[in-house]
């Protein structure tokens, strides 16, 4: 079966600090990767998505990056953090191919808290 | 207006009863229709998903679209505490060459025992 884990589950960051959350899915080979960002009474924002190595789409300019250096591997980061970026946020992956209908198993978050 | 409306509650209702959560929408092309469960802390997980309008079964939820009135509805029979919890609308549609997925802000469902 397919699991998907996200690390950490909670982080507290002064401003202007840098950022790594990483996810890792295992039980598949080429998901598509996602970072989305929750906030609260708000819907899920997506942020990067990945369909292979190497391979970002950004759908908000942003302080943050991401990269994918290994198939199921998704790796989100900021150079230096802002207030703004605090937030739950969640990897999430999906089957190849048939992405518009494709499930989303998400990991279960880390809450970031820049102060 | 945001293309998916979904009330944010608190939703109290008590244990037994019949749940109904819904979203309105305004994109006549959205196709998918997803429900998502979230437990506080954790990640959202799939509950239903439909492509039609109709009716979709699965236990106690029953969820509903209704593409003419762009109105999409979960329905929980005989809720249980262990039901309470954030429940998010998802719809996608095609955007460009790829499919874009809108989610509603989620609604937040208390059962008392």
């Amino acid at each position: 079966s397919q699991t998907i884990h996200q690390w950490p589950a909670t982080l507290v960051q002064p401003v202007g600090s840098p950022l790594s959350l990483e996810c890792t899915v295992e039980g598949t080979s080429n998901p598509n990767l996602y970072w989305y960002r929750q906030a609260a009474g708000r819907g899920l924002q997506l942020l990067f998505y990945s369909v292979g190595i190497g391979q970002i789409s950004s759908e908000v300019p942003q302080n943050l990056s991401a990269s994918r250096p290994q198939d199921r591997q998704f790796i989100l980061s900021s150079k230096k953090l802002l207030l703004s970026d605090s937030g739950f946020y969640l990897c999430a992956w999906n089957r190849q191919g048939i992405s518009y209908n494709s499930p989303l198993h998400f990991g279960n978050g880390t809450r970031l808290t820049v102060t | 207006q945001k293309e998916v409306e979904q009330d944010p509650g608190p939703l109290s209702v008590p244990e037994g009863a019949i749940v109904s959560l819904n979203c309105t929408y305004s994109n006549s092309a959205f196709q998918y229709f997803m429900w998502y469960r979230q437990y506080s802390r954790k990640g959202p997980e799939l509950l239903m998903y439909t492509y039609s309008s109709g009716n979709k079964e699965d236990g106690r939820f029953t969820a509903q679209v209704d593409k003419s009135s762009k109105y999409i509805s979960l329905f929980i029979r005989d809720s249980q505490p262990s039901d309470s919890a954030t429940y998010l609308c998802a719809m996608s549609a095609q955007r460009d060459s790829n499919y874009q997925l809108i989610w509603g802000a989620g609604t937040k469902l208390i059962i008392k025992p």
